[in-house]
């Protein structure tokens, strides 16, 4: 069964760019989440998806980042536009459906975006 | 405020020799606890889960934690380092559909 899969897994980009950053979950996992880990900080929350919809986009850090989660399969986070402390690793993580009850997630290896 | 924190940011440890990670959690009710590992070029793997039960959790790679609800602790032990283990390990605490991490610990493994 394949896992998570990211792309691309570095992104090098000046800043007022704009990047996609896309996330593959495990099929059939009903629920999607977007984690961000700026350099040596905690791991943070940006959204959570089930299916297409979305569930909880709290931790979205302004009007600059656009999810996106066509037909409830791949999803896509748009950065527009970058600025520096945009920077870090974004990671993507999926679950089924009773695993929104229990925590657990599967990662991706994550998206490292630089924004010079 | 919830959060997970991790006090050490980077560990070294000898070969052979045993290990223990910290995690402390600041809930209003016991949450779901986890330890994630991250590799080098690698995604987050779960190494162990606490939901309730037991306090002592046995996981992969020969990793345990212990859950102590009186210290609001979670901590990752490993009796004895293997050079593989060399990694970033992250502390987790799921509640009411609210997922927290702690920064990380760098683990190196001297030879």
């Amino acid at each position: 069964e394949a896992g998570v899969t990211q792309f691309p897994s570095h992104s090098v980009i000046e800043k007022g760019q704009t990047v996609t950053l896309r996330c593959d979950p495990i099929s059939g996992h009903d629920n999607l989440y977007w984690y961000r880990r700026v350099m040596g900080k905690e791991i943070k929350f940006l959204l959570h998806f089930v299916k297409e919809s979305k569930q909880d986009e709290s931790g979205m850090p302004n009007n600059r980042f656009l999810a996106e989660r066509t037909g409830g399969t791949y999803s896509t986070l748009k950065v527009q536009p970058a600025e520096l402390e945009d920077s870090g690793v974004y990671f993507c993580a999926s679950s089924p459906r009773q695993g929104a009850y229990t925590g657990e997630l599967f990662f991706g290896e994550g998206s490292r975006l630089t924004v010079l | 405020a919830q959060s997970v924190t991790q006090p050490d940011i980077h560990i070294t440890v000898s070969e052979g020799a045993s290990l223990e990670l910290r995690c402390n959690y600041s809930y209003g009710a016991t949450p779901y606890l986890f330890w994630y590992v991250q590799s080098p070029g690698q995604g987050l793997q779960l190494l162990l889960k606490y939901f309730s039960g037991d306090t002592l959790v046995q996981g992969i790679k020969g990793f345990e934690a212990e859950f102590k609800r009186s210290q609001s602790s979670f901590n990752l032990r490993k009796p004895s380092v293997h050079w593989s283990d060399a990694a970033e390990y992250f502390c987790a605490a799921y509640n009411n559909n609210d997922m927290r991490f702690g920064a990380g610990t760098r683990l190196t493994v001297k030879p």
